[in-house]
């Protein structure tokens, strides 16, 4: 079965400095992956998302992520967070080859950005 | 192009009465998915639905909720003789292809059972 970790559940940085959010998957050969936003009392809205081809995938809003199947990680950055991105963040797998469309979402990261 | 469209955005019911949500999606999409999230966890898959069939109802309680998708109209998901613990964000996706097409999410309905 298909899971994901997201390794922190709080981060917490200036406004400026790079922000890491990092994500573990398990999977089977073929996952997609997707990073979505969620900001208060908001839907959720898709950051990006690796399905095979580049493995250094670029988002929207300056994010991106880099998909490193020896690792199973798909970890979310930004060279220079705002207050804007001040938010919630919920690394998603999909595996086609269970022939489930669902996706399975992580437990989410809040971060955080001061001023 | 309107983006998906759940109402009411906010519902409240009493133990024992009964909860419709409703859920358009994007225009040309025709598969639609319901997700649960409760405070402060992740989203978690209910069911999967194109056009008059459910696909996947893996993740819906086995009792007193269920979900249509009909020919014309939005898609319900409906939850009977509500209890405290369905209170929770309801969200809706929908998206043009199954597979690993990208999924694109509504604002939710908040439901708060008292």
């Amino acid at each position: 079965a298909q899971s994901v970790t997201q390794l922190d559940s709080h981060v917490s940085v200036s406004e400026g400095t790079p922000v890491l959010l990092r994500c573990n998957y398990s999977s089977s050969y073929s996952p997609s992956l997707f990073w979505y936003v969620q900001h208060p009392n908001k839907g959720l809205q898709l950051l990006l998302k690796y399905t095979s081809a580049a493995t250094l995938v670029k988002g929207i809003n300056g994010f991106e992520a880099e998909f490193k199947k020896s690792e199973t990680s798909f970890h979310l950055t930004k060279p220079s967070a705002h207050m804007s991105d001040a938010a919630e963040y919920f690394c998603v797998v999909s595996d086609l080859d269970t022939g489930r469309r669902a996706l399975t979402f992580g437990s989410g990261t809040r971060l955080q950005v001061q001023p | 192009n309107a983006g998906v469209m759940q109402n009411p955005r906010h519902l409240v019911r009493r133990r024992g009465q009964e909860a419709r949500l409703r859920c358009s999606p994007m225009k040309g999409h025709s598969h639609v998915y319901w997700y649960r999230q409760l405070p402060e966890e992740g989203l978690k898959f209910m069911v999967y639905l194109q056009k008059e069939n459910i696909i996947d109802e893996s993740g819906m309680p086995k009792e007193r909720f269920s979900a249509e998708f009909p020919k014309e109209g939005p898609s319900i998901l409906r939850i009977q003789q509500v209890v405290r613990g369905d209170s929770a964000a309801y969200f809706c996706a929908s998206s043009l292809l199954g597979g690993q097409d990208e999924q694109y999410f509504g604002p939710g309905t908040r439901l708060t059972v008292t």
